[in-house]
């Protein structure tokens, strides 16, 4: 068990510009979930992934916002003609799902892309 | 819609100390869950504990135990006998019955810092 990876660490990008992160969940994980943190707050969901469904895409932020998990795997968030204002660590998350009605749900967390919009 | 509200933005407290982190949360679901995650200066949040809404005990993790008083909607953290390394940002959430299609709802978190 490697935990939850996320690559890059660190993005630094022009305004309007695209970038894309990619996240590496733990193996088996049936679920994948990616949240945005800003200065000051707590995570903010964006969106999720039961395998390779994605589930729930209504909180992104903006139609510039994407995701990806093909074949169920690891999963990649895209962010087309970046602003400033999308400058914020971008979470990845993980979890083993056994019961789709089940209110306790044990994420694992990666460590975070930082992204910069100069 | 859910909120959870920390009112605490940062507390110094002695090592060995136990410590109370607040937590209060607004719902319209009769079901819920929540959760106290650590987010130490490396980034990556980890879980602490878990209290369901019908569970009739409060939760205990090791050193940790959540303080769930359903009537007042508040979920408080306990932390026992205070370590150095428990200094770090720490984030109570919730999530109701659109599992996962609601993600977790973060508060703003408390900073804790643990002096020797």
């Amino acid at each position: 068990d490697t935990g939850v990876s996320q690559d890059p660490r660190h993005k630094i990008t022009k305004r309007g510009q695209n970038v894309t992160f990619r996240c590496d969940p733990i193996s088996e994980h049936n679920r994948l979930y990616w949240y945005r943190q800003t200065l000051g707050q707590g995570p903010e969901f964006l969106t999720y992934f039961q395998n390779e469904a994605q589930l729930e895409k209504s909180r992104l932020l903006s139609d510039r916002f994407s995701a990806e998990r093909p074949k169920g795997s690891f999963s990649t968030l895209e962010i087309q003609r970046t602003e400033q204002g999308d400058s914020a660590m971008y979470l990845c998350a993980s979890s083993q799902v056994q019961s789709l009605a089940t209110l306790y749900e044990k994420l694992f967390f990666g460590s975070g892309t930082q992204l910069s919009v100069l | 819609a859910q909120k959870i509200t920390q009112t605490q933005p940062g507390m110094f407290v002695q090592e060995k100390e136990a410590v109370t982190l607040d937590c209060t949360y607004d719902t319209s679901d009769p079901s819920y869950g929540l959760f106290w995650y650590k987010q130490p200066s490396s980034g990556e949040m980890i879980f602490l504990i878990y209290q369901g809404s019908y569970d009739q005990q409060n939760a205990t993790e090791g050193r940790y135990s959540l303080n769930f008083q359903k009537a007042r909607k508040s979920a408080n953290l306990v932390i026992s006998a205070s370590q150095l390394g428990d200094s770090a940002m720490y984030f109570c959430a919730m999530r109701g019955l659109g599992g996962g299609a609601d993600g977790l709802t973060f508060g703003k978190g408390t900073h804790l810092i643990i002096q020797p």
